[in-house]
């Protein structure tokens, strides 16, 4: 069974930092771009960050850009999103995906609540 | 960036109804469109990708039609466990880019 955990997420103050894990299991782990997918409280789903499979390739939103930085330890089989200089705005369930585009594998983490307040 | 506009943004409907969505991006996507559902408190789940194929172990009252620019979404005969909120996502440039939802609920 594929499974995508994350875990890290908390209440953190504005200015602060946080990082979100991925621990993956059930599929070949190396061999698949993967990304970070947020949610702020009621509101739609929005395209974080993008990591290619061999991890020299990386994407991030321009809201996001220069403050959270993804990565991959392909040994370990989990994926990373290190986040700084944290602002409310940030607030969101972080989701841990394998968005699959034109390819049928596509799933999704249950996610992780960061949020951010004083 | 490429945006994508999902209408309506919300719907009422009634077990049994046929309902659309349709998602336009700004610019052609070619057929990289897929459609996700997403319950309350629930992480989203892929219906739709490629604009047109279902997802394995998708029920087929789901379907996904278009290119390019206008895409939908048919819900053949709307079940008790449609109720959600549905999101195009756009995989044909970075960023990706996903429309701002269809909330379908009870009429």
């Amino acid at each position: 069974e594929v499974q995508l955990v994350e875990s890290g997420g908390g209440l953190v103050q504005p200015g602060g930092s946080l990082r979100l894990s991925c621990a993956a299991s059930g599929f070949t782990f190396r061999k698949y771009n993967l990304h970070w997918v947020r949610q702020a409280p009621g509101k739609g789903l929005l395209f974080i960050s993008r990591i290619t499979a061999d991890g020299r390739e990386t994407k991030c939103a321009d809201s996001v850009e220069g403050r959270f930085t993804i990565s991959r330890d392909n040994a370990k089989s989990t994926l990373y999103l290190q986040m700084n200089s944290l602002g409310p705005e940030d607030t969101a369930m972080y989701y841990c995906v394998r968005l699959g585009g034109s390819d049928p594998f596509d799933h999704w983490g249950r996610g992780a609540l960061v949020t951010v307040s004083s | 960036d490429i945006q994508m506009t999902q209408s309506p943004s919300s719907l009422s409907a009634s077990v049994g109804d046929r309902v659309t969505i349709t998602c336009r991006a700004s610019q052609g996507i070619s057929s990289d469109l897929g459609w996700y559902q997403q319950k309350p408190g629930r992480a989203p789940q892929r219906l739709i990708y490629a604009a047109s194929s279902l997802q394995s172990g998708v029920p087929s009252r789901f379907s996904g039609s278009g290119s390019g620019t206008e895409f939908t979404l048919t819900i053949s005969s709307l079940q008790p466990e449609d109720f959600a909120t549905y999101y195009c996502l756009q995989h044909n440039s970075e960023p990706w880019t996903f429309g701002q939802g269809t909330k379908v609920d009870i009429k």
